[in-house]
């Protein structure tokens, strides 16, 4: 009964390869989101989806791709990894329309790049 | 625009001490406040929020007021356990329905048996 899920739990990838991460929550929600968290546990939004349309898109290189096939996933496509992609990466979701509704968040991925 | 700020840690006690985060935020309206943990190796999970000024939130012995008039929501426990060992973020979501989330830096917390 996994609220939100990330696949893969951990990933180690050389520099220039592509890879994916994928998230699923189970809740229901309309609106999904993508994290980074650095070593300093600083955690900095990337992206968030509300009925599969984008509605946050931060200062992201464009090398990182979201893709949301239906409301209770989205994935993260990263094409030429590089060394500063190493990081936790975070799926959470919530319901939007609701004010004091907190976000879900998944247990995270963390990618090391090589 | 609307941040949220909370005292860098690591914050280091030892077992039963009293703990207290500080967090500030700045935002128009009246957004809704939470705090959340996450463990080693963890996801973040909801600690405990507050919706509306004087409100109280708690949750497994933390408390933090929602205080209008000081923007602050300060996460205090009495007696803190080596499980409590984490990083405690404060985060704030705007006043309306559509509001943005907006976390903090976190605050490592280590308690020393």
């Amino acid at each position: 009964d996994t609220a939100v899920s990330q696949t893969p739990k951990y990933l180690v990838t050389q520099m220039g390869n592509d890879k994916s991460i994928k998230c699923e929550q189970n809740l229901g929600h309309d609106t999904m989101y993508w994290y980074k968290q650095d070593s300093k546990k600083f955690l900095k939004i990337m992206f968030s989806y509300n009925n599969k349309e984008l509605i946050i898109n931060e200062t992201v290189p464009n090398r990182f791709s979201p893709k949301s096939p239906d409301k209770a996933h989205l994935n993260l496509h990263i094409n030429s990894l590089e060394l500063g992609d190493s990081a936790v990466y975070f799926c959470a979701s919530s319901l939007q329309g609701v004010q004091n509704n907190e976000q879900f968040f998944g247990p995270g991925t963390r990618l090391t790049v090589l | 625009g609307d941040s949220v700020t909370q005292m860098e840690g690591p914050v280091t006690l030892s077992e039963e001490a009293f703990l207290t985060i500080n967090c500030t935020y700045t935002a128009t309206g009246y957004p809704s406040l939470f705090w959340y943990v996450q463990y080693p190796g963890e996801g973040l999970q909801l600690l405990l929020k507050a919706t509306k000024a004087d409100d109280k939130g708690s949750n497994k012995g933390f408390e933090a007021t929602y205080r209008k008039e000081t923007t602050s929501f300060h996460l205090e426990k009495g007696s803190v356990q080596v499980s409590d060992s984490a990083v405690y973020f404060c985060a704030h979501k705007g006043a309306d329905s559509w509001g943005k989330f907006q976390f903090g830096a976190g605050t490592q917390v280590v308690v020393t048996p």
